[in-house]
């Protein structure tokens, strides 16, 4: 099956310690993006990735970091400089990010600070 | 970050019903999308839109990309219980990251 994996649906931090979030996919697609969601918020783009070895910073990338070592492969850390880091967490794809491409979501993560 | 003015926030309404929501922007997009969010899951793509004036359809859904460029409609016709959830408008211009709405919350009473 095609899609974006997301794991583990839900995960809990100790105040203090990094954690860090998986997103695959087996699309083959070339653009990823991490976005945290919170009530009434929408959706905030934290950082994306539009090729191998390159992100760029969203809106609220500060105590955030990632990775795109695999065209699959963009996990998302959230660091202990995150000071609410509690929200919804996800993770889309597209094929490449222009005018034409839509963009497909993974099932997200749910993150509690203890 | 810029977001989009999408309205309304929330809406309760009776079980086959229409439902008409709506998402505008200041700045001018290239690319409209509509999203549903069930509780807990990641957004489902319904409707994408490409070119000003484009009216589209999915099932009971229709979406339609705005003349001006700076806005778009999501209709549902005869509403049904499993349309519960929260709606969202993403728009894009050029080799940018997809701008969101907040949401539209929709409730539907048997």
């Amino acid at each position: 099956d095609g899609g974006i994996t997301q794991s583990p649906k839900y995960l809990f931090r100790k105040e203090g310690q990094n954690v860090t979030l998986s997103c695959e996919q087996n699309l083959n697609h070339d653009a990823m993006y991490w976005y945290r969601q919170d009530p009434g918020q929408g959706l905030r783009l934290i950082y994306y990735s539009q090729i191998v070895n390159d992100f760029q910073k969203g809106d609220i990338a500060e105590g955030y970091s990632v990775s795109r070592e695999k065209k699959e492969s963009f996990p998302l850390t959230v660091t202990s400089a995150q000071k609410n880091p509690t929200a919804f967490y996800l993770c889309a794809s597209s094929i490449q990010q222009t005018d034409q491409e839509t963009q497909y979501f993974g099932p997200g993560t749910r993150l509690l600070v203890l | 970050g810029q977001q989009l003015n999408q309205s309304p926030q929330s809406m309760f309404i009776q079980e086959g019903e229409d439902v008409s929501m709506n998402c505008t922007s200041s700045s001018i997009f290239n690319t409209w999308l509509w999203y549903k969010q069930d509780p807990g899951e990641g957004p489902v793509l319904l409707i994408a839109l490409y070119k000003a004036g484009e009216l589209t359809s999915n099932g009971r859904l229709t979406a339609q990309f705005g003349i001006t460029r700076k806005d778009s409609f999501l209709n549902i016709s005869a509403s049904i219980p499993s349309d519960v959830g929260i709606y969202f408008c993403a728009g894009r211009r050029g080799n940018t990251p997809l701008v969101f709405g907040k949401g539209t919350r929709l409730s539907v009473i048997a």
